[in-house]
């Protein structure tokens, strides 16, 4: 079975700068799909930015990065210029490829604080 | 703002009391979601629906009850709930349930149910 890891219960950051967040998966599928997602106190579930394990290259949205390793399972998130409004849990989110569900694997969640 | 719609935002009931959970989307999706999250928690899944049929039921107990009147709106009726079923329960849709990466989860803002 697919688990999914993220061993920063709660980050801090300074607004404008850099922070990244960590989640490793473990898995013995070649192809899956990963995601962050984002959970403000308004506590809608936001998705954040997705990644295609099949694609070496990296996902970007704007000032959200990932860093994906494949073959060490990783698969972090990297905030740039952080903003107030960042300030939220995040949950990394593991998806097999097809079948019969389209059931997501959630971690731990990491709850990040920006400070001004 | 959300285009997955639920309803009551805030819902307090008593063990004996029969409520709804009420979840509408207009996106035109054919996959809905129940998850349920305590504080703190990655959501859990609980049903999925797909073309209107439930298609998995994560060992739910049957006081929970989803039902799935038409490919918009998703509900779930609760009935002789206990203390511990308080929790945020989030609604969530997805173009198709069996495609690939292009069809993430949305999800609704949650309706926060306390049972006494």
């Amino acid at each position: 079975a697919q688990t999914v890891t993220q061993s920063q219960p709660e980050m801090s950051v300074q607004e404008a700068e850099t922070v990244t967040l960590s989640c490793t998966y473990d898995t013995s599928e070649s192809d899956y799909y990963l995601f962050w997602y984002k959970q403000p106190p308004s506590r809608q579930m936001i998705l954040v930015i997705r990644q295609e394990a099949y694609k070496q290259q990296n996902a970007t949205e704007n000032r959200f990065s990932v860093n994906f390793q494949k073959a060490a399972k990783s698969f972090s998130l990297k905030i740039s210029d952080s903003q107030l409004g960042d300030a939220a849990m995040y949950f990394c989110a593991y998806r097999s490829p097809g079948g019969a569900t389209n059931k997501l694997i959630f971690g731990t969640g990491t709850l990040l604080a920006v400070q001004p | 703002d959300t285009e997955v719609t639920q309803t009551p935002k805030h819902l307090v009931m008593g063990m004996t009391n029969k409520k709804s959970l009420k979840c509408e989307q207009h996106m035109g999706h054919r996959a809905m979601y129940w998850y349920k999250q305590k504080a703190k928690k990655p959501p859990e899944l609980m049903f999925v629906y797909s073309y209107e049929k439930l298609s998995i039921n994560e060992s739910v107990p049957s006081r929970f009850s989803p039902e799935c009147p038409n490919s918009s709106l998703l509900n779930l009726h609760l009935h002789a709930l206990q203390p511990e079923d308080s929790a945020l329960y989030l609604c969530a849709s997805s173009s198709r349930l069996l495609q690939g990466l292009n069809s993430p989860l949305h999800f609704g803002n949650g309706t926060r149910l306390t049972v006494t």
